[in-house]
């Protein structure tokens, strides 16, 4: 059972454009992570929100937690071509136990 | 170095035998996973375990097995491996708390034949 709905599957965009990834789920959550992986590398973290309501920035990139703790966005100012990558949401909650459940992920082109 | 080191990187066997994926670590972590990540279907959880002496199946231990030799080391093994345990396999440590970030070796791509 994937408790975590990510969308969209896929997005290839150009550089300068604007977007956002969603993170879903029927569940709550304690706390939400977001990672990035590259081609042929693990995934790496890039921000843990835990507060209902939460944002974060990180540069470009903008992290929300819902109010309720169901659901979660990344958008991403101006893209650039180092923004590639694959794009994973992971949430913690009594359903999964004491381990992380991640999303299937949004895959992210950005051309020059 | 690699904080979590993944050996081999890159593995193929055939059906019927039987694998083992070794992973170690030196961030000091007591808690260690292992992962699949197949094509549209994401990361999914095989095994972890919280200390050496813990062992926890996760959503899709069937036909796997591991091993905590120590706190450092957590191996992986397919007993008679099949062609649909194909896919990137990756080890991850925590430490201890709700909201602590994983941290991931490298992968090792098993393609069983």
């Amino acid at each position: 059972t994937q408790l975590l709905e990510q969308s969209p599957q896929f997005l290839s965009i150009q550089e300068g454009e604007n977007l956002t990834v969603y993170c879903n789920s029927s569940s709550v959550f304690s706390s939400l992570q977001w990672y990035r992986q590259e081609p042929g590398e693990g995934p790496v973290l890039l921000v843990t929100v835990v507060t209902g309501g939460e944002v974060k920035k990180l540069k470009r990139l903008t992290f929300q937690f819902g109010d309720a703790r169901k659901d979660s966005s990344l958008h991403i100012t101006a893209a650039q071509t180092g923004d590639t990558g694959l794009y994973l949401c992971a949430g913690l909650n009594s359903n999964s136990g004491y381990a992380l459940n991640f999303g299937k992920g949004t895959s992210l082109l950005v051309t020059p | 170095d690699a904080d979590v080191t993944q050996t081999p990187r890159n593995r193929i066997t055939k059906t019927g035998k039987r694998i083992m994926l070794e992973c170690s670590q030196t961030k000091g972590h007591d808690r260690m996973y292992w992962y699949r990540q197949d094509p549209g279907l994401g990361l999914r959880l095989i095994y972890y375990s919280f200390d050496v002496k813990d062992i926890n199946k996760g959503e899709i231990s069937d036909g796997y097995s591991v091993s905590r030799q120590a706190q450092a080391k957590f191996s992986l093994s397919l007993e008679s491996a099949i062609p649909n345990q194909t896919a990137l396999y990756f080890c991850a440590t925590s430490s201890a708390g709700a909201a602590s970030p994983l941290h991931f070796g490298n992968g090792t791509r098993l393609t069983v034949t």
